[in-house]
């Protein structure tokens, strides 16, 4: 199984100040890295796909890098409704595993 | 516009069975693979299982296999859960979700909670 570690656990940024959220995979995962946002009694939402290509109408603070075991997710300037669970996605083993999150909050 | 609609979570003893559905509109759904995540209380996401288009390719999460079955039915737009022999742990909120390349839309989840 592909394990994803996900640092930090818990972030906390303030406003309009950059982020940057680090997912380490156990074993190659090639580009197949994606990630999403979660807000408390919602369902996910992909924000990332292919490790660095935006979703449809995600805003273009939010940009991703790496491949193979290494990957970020920048975003650049934070603005209120960006403090949420964030969590990567590998798709290229079986079995599809997530990283545990990161939680991004106010400072 | 895009829609997935879960349905069929409750309360259900340990060693019940329950099934879920996933309704879905706005795409083409008989052209793609779709997927069951859940998620326990104050957890995080577990992949649990994925279906291709035609229900050729099957898989499923070792926490699952042997108790739950993932079907769909393209005629009606839905995708299904069959889930048998629960345990406490299985206790989550039931996400369906679209695969293409990733996880692009999700439904907003149905409970299941197992409890004696």
């Amino acid at each position: 199984e592909t394990v994803l570690t996900q640092s930090p656990a818990t972030l906390s940024v303030s406003p309009g100040e950059r982020a940057a959220l680090s997912c380490r995979a156990s074993q190659s995962v090639s580009s197949k890295l994606a990630w999403y946002q979660q807000k408390p009694g919602q369902a996910p939402r992909l924000l990332i796909y292919g490790a660095s290509t935006r979703a449809t109408g995600i805003p273009a603070r939010f940009s991703g890098s790496g491949s193979g075991t290494e990957f970020t997710l920048t975003i650049s300037s934070l603005q209120s409704e960006d403090f949420a669970v964030y969590y990567c996605h590998q798709y290229n083993n079986w079995p599809l595993t997530f990283g545990p999150g990161t939680k991004v909050d106010i400072k | 516009e895009v829609q997935l609609v879960e349905s069929g979570g409750g309360l259900v003893q340990p060693g019940e069975s329950l099934r879920l559905s996933c309704s879905a509109s706005g795409f083409t759904f008989s052209t793609y693979s779709m997927n069951w995540v859940r998620q326990a209380p104050g957890k995080g996401l577990e992949w649990v299982s994925y279906i291709t288009s035609s229900s050729g390719t099957i898989n499923y999460a070792d926490s699952v296999k042997g108790r739950f079955t993932i079907s769909r039915d393209n005629a009606k737009n839905s995708l299904y859960l069959q889930m048998s022999n629960l345990r406490d742990e299985d206790t989550a909120v039931y996400y369906c979700a679209r695969y293409w390349d990733s996880f692009d839309y999700w439904g907003q989840g149905t409970l299941v909670t197992v409890s004696s």
